[in-house]
Protein backbone atom coordinates (compact mmCIF):
# COMPACT_ATOMS: atom_id res chain seq x y z
CA UNK A 1 0.00 0.00 0.00
CA UNK A 2 0.60 3.70 -0.53
CA UNK A 3 3.16 5.39 1.85
CA UNK A 4 4.23 8.86 2.22
CA UNK A 5 8.05 9.61 2.26
CA UNK A 6 9.76 11.26 5.57
CA UNK A 7 12.97 12.48 5.69
CA UNK A 8 15.36 12.30 7.69
CA UNK A 9 14.49 8.35 8.22
CA UNK A 10 16.35 9.46 11.80
CA UNK A 11 18.41 11.56 13.36
CA UNK A 12 20.72 12.04 16.68
CA UNK A 13 20.59 15.57 18.25
CA UNK A 14 21.56 17.37 21.46
CA UNK A 15 19.34 18.33 23.93
CA UNK A 16 18.21 21.71 23.46
CA UNK A 17 18.40 22.01 19.44
CA UNK A 18 15.72 22.63 16.78
CA UNK A 19 14.47 19.53 14.86
CA UNK A 20 12.88 19.51 11.65
CA UNK A 21 11.81 16.93 9.45
CA UNK A 22 9.10 16.87 6.18
CA UNK A 23 7.30 14.72 4.60
CA UNK A 24 5.74 14.58 0.55
CA UNK A 25 3.08 12.79 -1.39
CA UNK A 26 2.35 12.09 -4.51
CA UNK A 27 -1.08 13.08 -3.95
CA UNK A 28 -3.14 15.60 -3.13
CA UNK A 29 -4.73 15.38 1.24
CA UNK A 30 -7.14 17.74 2.39
CA UNK A 31 -5.74 17.06 5.77
CA UNK A 32 -2.42 16.62 7.13
CA UNK A 33 -1.74 15.39 11.14
CA UNK A 34 1.79 13.95 12.80
CA UNK A 35 1.39 11.35 15.31
CA UNK A 36 4.22 10.09 18.05
CA UNK A 37 5.06 6.68 18.55
CA UNK A 38 7.12 6.06 21.85
CA UNK A 39 8.02 2.10 22.21
CA UNK A 40 5.46 -0.33 23.00
CA UNK A 41 2.66 2.08 22.46
CA UNK A 42 0.27 2.99 19.67
CA UNK A 43 0.80 6.56 17.83
CA UNK A 44 -0.16 9.51 19.93
CA UNK A 45 -1.90 12.73 17.93
CA UNK A 46 0.30 15.41 18.07
CA UNK A 47 -0.70 17.97 15.39
CA UNK A 48 -3.45 18.39 12.89
CA UNK A 49 -3.37 20.83 10.12
CA UNK A 50 -6.86 21.09 7.65
CA UNK A 51 -5.80 24.09 5.32
CA UNK A 52 -2.81 24.27 2.98
CA UNK A 53 -0.57 26.75 3.85
CA UNK A 54 -2.11 26.81 7.39
CA UNK A 55 0.74 27.40 10.33
CA UNK A 56 0.06 25.72 13.53
CA UNK A 57 1.62 24.89 16.92
CA UNK A 58 1.36 23.11 19.83
CA UNK A 59 3.91 24.05 22.21
CA UNK A 60 6.89 23.21 21.17
CA UNK A 61 6.25 21.53 18.03
CA UNK A 62 5.15 23.83 14.76
CA UNK A 63 3.76 22.10 11.80
CA UNK A 64 2.81 23.17 8.39
CA UNK A 65 0.15 22.09 5.50
CA UNK A 66 2.12 22.75 2.45
CA UNK A 67 0.41 25.12 -0.31
CA UNK A 68 0.31 21.86 -2.89
CA UNK A 69 -0.95 19.91 -0.67
CA UNK A 70 1.21 17.24 -1.26
CA UNK A 71 3.60 17.77 1.66
CA UNK A 72 4.04 19.02 5.43
CA UNK A 73 6.86 19.81 7.60
CA UNK A 74 7.34 19.56 11.56
CA UNK A 75 9.59 21.33 13.79
CA UNK A 76 10.29 21.13 17.50
CA UNK A 77 12.24 23.42 19.65
CA UNK A 78 14.66 23.20 21.94
CA UNK A 79 14.35 19.56 22.17
CA UNK A 80 14.15 17.59 25.55
CA UNK A 81 14.54 13.97 26.03
CA UNK A 82 11.16 12.78 26.04
CA UNK A 83 10.93 13.96 22.57
CA UNK A 84 12.63 10.80 21.75
CA UNK A 85 10.18 8.68 19.44
CA UNK A 86 8.82 8.14 15.76
CA UNK A 87 7.46 10.68 14.16
CA UNK A 88 4.99 9.57 11.51
CA UNK A 89 2.81 12.02 9.64
CA UNK A 90 -0.09 11.04 8.29
CA UNK A 91 -2.63 12.33 5.37
CA UNK A 92 -6.48 12.12 4.95
CA UNK A 93 -8.41 12.55 1.75
CA UNK A 94 -11.29 13.00 3.57
CA UNK A 95 -14.20 13.07 1.25
CA UNK A 96 -16.93 10.45 0.96
CA UNK A 97 -16.21 7.58 3.00
CA UNK A 98 -12.61 7.52 2.56
CA UNK A 99 -11.48 8.68 6.05
CA UNK A 100 -8.84 6.30 6.40
CA UNK A 101 -5.60 8.11 7.12
CA UNK A 102 -1.92 6.95 5.26
CA UNK A 103 1.18 7.14 7.28
CA UNK A 104 4.45 7.90 6.47
CA UNK A 105 7.51 5.60 6.82
CA UNK A 106 8.84 7.47 10.05
CA UNK A 107 11.12 10.02 11.48
CA UNK A 108 13.26 8.49 14.39
CA UNK A 109 14.25 11.00 16.76
CA UNK A 110 16.91 10.22 19.27
CA UNK A 111 18.43 12.86 21.43
CA UNK A 112 21.51 13.09 23.58
CA UNK A 113 22.14 14.90 26.70
CA UNK B 1 -11.85 6.40 31.24
CA UNK B 2 -9.89 3.60 29.51
CA UNK B 3 -9.01 4.09 26.54
CA UNK B 4 -8.15 1.68 23.20
CA UNK B 5 -7.87 -1.87 24.67
CA UNK B 6 -6.02 -4.86 22.73
CA UNK B 7 -5.93 -8.55 23.58
CA UNK B 8 -3.87 -10.33 23.56
CA UNK B 9 -0.44 -8.23 23.47
CA UNK B 10 1.40 -10.62 21.62
CA UNK B 11 0.85 -13.89 20.21
CA UNK B 12 3.59 -16.96 18.24
CA UNK B 13 1.44 -18.77 15.04
CA UNK B 14 2.46 -20.98 12.70
CA UNK B 15 2.37 -20.40 8.97
CA UNK B 16 -1.39 -22.00 7.93
CA UNK B 17 -3.31 -21.51 11.24
CA UNK B 18 -5.85 -18.37 12.03
CA UNK B 19 -5.79 -15.88 14.47
CA UNK B 20 -8.23 -13.27 16.06
CA UNK B 21 -7.15 -10.20 17.71
CA UNK B 22 -10.00 -7.81 19.80
CA UNK B 23 -10.26 -4.43 20.10
CA UNK B 24 -12.29 -2.44 22.93
CA UNK B 25 -12.73 0.98 21.60
CA UNK B 26 -12.37 4.58 23.94
CA UNK B 27 -15.69 5.26 25.94
CA UNK B 28 -18.02 7.60 23.46
CA UNK B 29 -16.05 6.16 20.29
CA UNK B 30 -18.18 4.59 17.80
CA UNK B 31 -15.66 3.80 14.91
CA UNK B 32 -12.69 1.14 14.96
CA UNK B 33 -10.21 0.73 12.52
CA UNK B 34 -7.06 -1.52 12.30
CA UNK B 35 -3.88 -1.06 10.82
CA UNK B 36 -1.10 -3.31 10.23
CA UNK B 37 2.27 -1.53 11.09
CA UNK B 38 5.62 -4.46 9.98
CA UNK B 39 8.93 -3.82 11.68
CA UNK B 40 10.25 -0.21 10.72
CA UNK B 41 7.07 0.69 8.51
CA UNK B 42 4.21 3.28 9.36
CA UNK B 43 1.14 2.18 10.13
CA UNK B 44 -0.96 0.49 7.11
CA UNK B 45 -4.57 0.56 6.66
CA UNK B 46 -6.63 -2.73 6.49
CA UNK B 47 -10.14 -1.62 7.28
CA UNK B 48 -12.81 0.08 9.39
CA UNK B 49 -15.82 -0.75 10.74
CA UNK B 50 -19.02 1.86 11.83
CA UNK B 51 -22.59 0.33 12.22
CA UNK B 52 -21.10 -3.07 12.55
CA UNK B 53 -20.61 -2.91 9.09
CA UNK B 54 -17.27 -3.08 7.26
CA UNK B 55 -17.21 0.99 5.65
CA UNK B 56 -13.69 1.40 3.81
CA UNK B 57 -11.22 -1.37 2.84
CA UNK B 58 -7.52 -1.19 2.58
CA UNK B 59 -5.49 -3.06 -0.22
CA UNK B 60 -5.47 -6.22 2.10
CA UNK B 61 -6.55 -9.94 1.17
CA UNK B 62 -9.55 -11.57 1.75
CA UNK B 63 -8.13 -13.54 4.58
CA UNK B 64 -8.11 -10.47 6.44
CA UNK B 65 -11.78 -9.74 7.74
CA UNK B 66 -13.62 -8.22 10.45
CA UNK B 67 -16.75 -8.04 12.53
CA UNK B 68 -17.77 -4.78 14.92
CA UNK B 69 -20.42 -5.94 17.44
CA UNK B 70 -23.06 -3.90 18.98
CA UNK B 71 -21.32 -2.29 21.87
CA UNK B 72 -18.77 -1.33 19.11
CA UNK B 73 -15.69 -3.63 20.18
CA UNK B 74 -14.33 -5.55 17.26
CA UNK B 75 -12.78 -8.22 16.09
CA UNK B 76 -9.92 -8.59 13.53
CA UNK B 77 -9.59 -12.21 11.50
CA UNK B 78 -6.76 -13.48 10.00
CA UNK B 79 -6.92 -17.12 7.92
CA UNK B 80 -4.03 -19.55 6.60
CA UNK B 81 -1.51 -17.04 8.19
CA UNK B 82 1.93 -16.42 5.84
CA UNK B 83 5.29 -15.15 7.69
CA UNK B 84 4.58 -11.78 6.24
CA UNK B 85 1.48 -11.06 8.47
CA UNK B 86 4.04 -10.46 11.38
CA UNK B 87 3.82 -7.35 12.61
CA UNK B 88 1.99 -5.28 15.15
CA UNK B 89 -1.66 -4.81 14.65
CA UNK B 90 -3.06 -1.47 15.54
CA UNK B 91 -6.39 -1.11 16.46
CA UNK B 92 -8.02 2.95 16.59
CA UNK B 93 -11.26 4.32 17.64
CA UNK B 94 -13.10 7.31 16.55
CA UNK B 95 -16.11 9.28 16.85
CA UNK B 96 -18.13 9.00 13.47
CA UNK B 97 -19.03 12.24 13.62
CA UNK B 98 -15.24 13.46 13.95
CA UNK B 99 -14.04 11.13 11.05
CA UNK B 100 -12.91 13.73 8.64
CA UNK B 101 -10.36 15.69 11.61
CA UNK B 102 -7.78 12.45 11.35
CA UNK B 103 -8.02 12.18 15.08
CA UNK B 104 -7.44 8.17 15.97
CA UNK B 105 -6.99 7.18 19.75
CA UNK B 106 -4.39 4.03 19.39
CA UNK B 107 -4.19 0.86 20.91
CA UNK B 108 -0.76 -0.67 22.04
CA UNK B 109 -1.37 -2.83 19.59
CA UNK B 110 -0.92 -6.74 19.27
CA UNK B 111 2.19 -8.26 18.26
CA UNK B 112 1.84 -11.34 16.05
CA UNK B 113 5.31 -13.38 15.18
CA UNK B 114 4.02 -16.35 12.50
CA UNK B 115 7.14 -19.00 12.47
Amino acid sequence: GQQLNQSPQSMFIQEGEDVSMNCTSSSIFNTWLWYKQDPGEGPVLLIALYKAGELTSNGRLTAQFGITRKDSFLNISASIPSDVGIYFCAGQLGTGTASKLTFGTGTRLQVTL
Amino acid sequence: DAGVTQSPTHLIKTRGQQVTLRCSPKSGHDTVSWYQQALGQGPQFIFQYYEEEERQRGNFPDRFSGHQFPNYSSELNVNALLLGDSALYLCASSRDRFQYTGELFFGEGSRLTVL
